[in-house]
């Protein structure tokens, strides 16, 4: 059974803390991505990384950044957290040429930030 | 600009059919999709479509028109288990996805 799995559900940071959310597919996939949702709004794409090493800028990539050293796992770092960052953080991942194909969503991360 | 518009709440009955709209506006096109987010889970792939026309799959169908920029999802049998958001995303010419914000279909007995 595929599947993506995000280190915390849930996490309560300080303004000014510095943030790392993880996440690991074990599905060899290519594609990872991060997104943010928020009610009433889509999803929305934060960063994306095509292979290891790779990373690509979103929608939204102020006041965050991404780590990819290994396939399987894609790092999302806050590097000062802010109260606007409260939200919930969704990591996919999907085989194929850009987005193509079927996203698999880890369960998400909700963070509150203080 | 880039949009995907849908209907913020629904409500039917169990064992009745909805019909989600999701409206979409794209630079270039490659594909509808469409996902479903029971509340506090992660989102599932319900369906794809790229051509004109229904595809099936079980109590759910997806349908596209590329000329109207319009696509639904069309639950039947409805059952409880189906309350959840439903989420349409289009594809743009760039492979990237653009979100709605989500249908929240509600199931009453």
């Amino acid at each position: 059974d595929v599947k993506v799995t995000q280190s915390s559900r849930y996490l309560v940071k300080r303004t000014g803390e510095k943030v790392f959310l993880e996440c690991v597919q074990d599905m060899d996939h290519e594609n990872m991505f991060w997104y943010r949702q928020d009610p009433g709004l889509g999803l929305r794409l934060i960063y994306f990384s095509y292979d290891v090493k790779m990373k690509e800028k979103g929608d939204i990539p102020e006041g965050y950044s991404v780590s990819r050293e290994k396939k399987e796992r894609f790092s999302l770092i806050l590097e000062s957290a802010s109260t606007n960052q409260t939200s919930m953080y969704l990591c996919a991942s999907s085989s194929g040429t850009g987005e193509i194909g079927e996203l698999f969503f880890g369960e998400g991360s909700r963070l509150t930030v203080l | 600009g880039q949009n995907i518009d849908q209907p913020t709440e629904m409500t039917a009955t169990e064992g009745a059919i909805v019909q989600i709209n999701c409206t979409y506006q794209t630079s270039g096109f490659n594909g509808l999709f469409w996902y479903q987010q029971h509340a506090g889970e992660a989102p599932t792939f319900l369906s794809y479509n790229v051509l004109d026309g229904l595809e099936e799959k079980g109590r759910f169908s997806s349908f596209l028109s590329r000329s109207k920029g319009y696509s639904y999802l069309l639950l039947k049998e409805l059952q409880m288990k189906d309350s959840a958001s439903y989420l349409c995303a289009g594809m743009d010419s760039n492979y990237q996805l653009i979100w709605g914000a989500g249908t929240k279909l509600i199931i009453k007995p």
